[in-house]
């Protein structure tokens, strides 16, 4: 069974442009959850899916979006990209919302803004 | 809201001896707890994890993890490390209503001496 699926595995931009990340979850898994990991602020909460409707949402500004898709694969999206965004974004999957579910990661995006 | 705190940012420890990192949460009542490892360019492996009962949880890879209520704490141990097991070790805390949300600790780095 192939596991959490993120790409590209690494990205460079610049400041202002706007990037998409994308991540398959394990098939059979209807939630998708999204982090960011930096070195100063650790792992964060961005967001999670279930059947395409936004379960919840982390402390973070509006240009960072997501959505998901009827197939279950997620995109996220920043907008204006600020230096501060430089960070590994790592995507989990879970065939339920419940914490009683297994989470399984992907091995992450490599963001870096210039 | 919940925080997680992993006192210890670095740890070095011979191969063969033992390893216990420790963690600290804060939250008005018991929440789910796991403990994640993550090796160099990776994503988060979970394991082991803690919801009810048994407050003693064992896990893979020999690691096993304790449930105080009374110290609030979630320490992890594995009685004999192997050089394989040098990585960085987060602790994370969830709630039901919160879906799959997580609040991680700052992560502690494990060094493993020959």
């Amino acid at each position: 069974k192939a596991g959490v699926t993120q790409t590209p595995r690494y990205l460079i931009k610049t400041r202002g442009q706007q990037v998409t990340l994308s991540c398959s979850p394990i098939s059979g898994h209807r939630s998708v959850s999204w982090y960011q990991q930096t070195p100063g602020q650790g792992l964060q909460f961005l967001f999670e899916y279930f059947s395409e409707t936004q379960r919840n949402k982390g402390n973070f500004p509006g240009r960072f979006s997501g959505r998901q898709f009827s197939n279950s694969r997620s995109e996220m999206n920043v907008s204006t990209l600020e230096l501060g965004d430089s960070a590994l974004y790592l995507c989990a999957s879970s065939p339920g919302t419940g914490l009683a579910e297994k989470l399984f990661f992907g091995s992450g995006t490599q963001l870096s803004v210039l | 809201a919940q925080s997680v705190t992993q006192p210890d940012i670095h740890i070095t420890v011979s191969e063969g001896a033992s390893l216990e990192l420790r963690c600290n949460y804060s939250y008005g009542a018991t929440p789910y707890l796991f403990w994640y490892v993550q090796s160099p360019g990776q994503g988060l492996q979970l394991l082991l994890k803690y919801f009810s009962g048994d407050t003693l949880v064992q896990g893979i890879k020999g690691f096993e993890a304790e449930f105080k209520r009374s110290q609030s704490s979630f320490n992890l141990r594995k009685p004999s490390v192997h050089w394989s097991d040098a990585a960085e070790y987060f602790c994370a805390v969830g709630i039901k209503a919160a879906g799959n949300k997580l609040t991680f600790g700052g992560g502690t780095r494990v060094l493993v001496k020959p």
